[in-house]
């Protein structure tokens, strides 16, 4: 099955900063990447996506990068503010087959952005 | 849409008990989901569904878990009997598994499970 690797695991910025959060997959088939950010207490929620067909996608100060070839993509934050602290999840899945719809997480980075 | 809805959000109980965490989709996904998360395993899922029917359930930990779906806007995890090592955060989740946005995943605000 698959299996996603996320590093690091607690990061800490100061306001304005960028930050950088990087998972590593391991199943090819995999095609689909959300990263989910969540706050504390409640459920996560997903912030950005990126699909196999693209390399790169951005949403303002959000962005994501995926390399196939290597099987990794990461999260970027631009400007960060202390309301981007949370933690967040990367996730991959499938295309196809049995496991279709099914995500599997990376372990989490908390980022805690200092004012 | 009200999202994806919990209940009970928490819930404190005595070792040997059973417990039972619902889950209501938003309305018109085809997919649901079960997580638990604690420190130290993460984000874990347990069992999902696709049109009510149980399509993965092996990340269910053993038998004293349970889940049904008796139709598309209604989802039970059992527990019975319950441990203090089944205490966690469970989540539901649930996506429309059609089309662009077909994986995209909606949680709910998640149950806060203390097993004493």
């Amino acid at each position: 099955g698959e299996n996603v690797e996320q590093h690091p695991s607690t990061l800490s910025v100061q306001e304005g900063d960028s930050a950088v959060i990087k998972c590593t997959y391991s199943d090819s088939a995999s095609n689909y990447f959300p990263w989910y950010k969540q706050e504390l207490g409640k459920g996560p929620q997903l912030i950005i996506d990126i699909r196999s067909n693209v390399g790169e996608k951005k949403d303002q100060r959000i962005a994501v990068t995926l390399n196939k070839t290597a099987k990794h993509f990461s999260l970027h934050i631009t400007e960060t503010q202390p309301e981007d602290s949370a933690v967040y999840f990367c996730a991959a899945s499938p295309a196809g087959g049995t496991s279709y719809g099914k995500l599997t997480f990376g372990q989490g980075t908390i980022l805690t952005v200092h004012p | 849409d009200a999202g994806v809805i919990q209940s009970p959000r928490h819930e404190v109980t005595e070792m040997g008990q059973e417990v039972t965490l619902r889950c209501k989709p938003i309305s018109g996904h085809d997919y649901l989901f079960w997580y638990r998360q604690t420190m130290m395993r993460g984000l874990e899922l347990l069992i999902y569904f696709n049109n009510n029917v149980p399509i993965d359930d092996s990340g269910m930990p053993e038998d004293r878990f349970s889940a049904k779906m008796p139709n598309a806007s209604f989802s039970t995890l059992k527990i019975q009997p319950s441990e203090p090592r089944d205490s966690a955060v469970y989540f539901c989740a649930s996506s429309i598994g059609r089309g662009l946005a077909s994986n995209e995943q909606f949680f709910g605000p998640g149950t806060r499970l203390t097993v004493l």
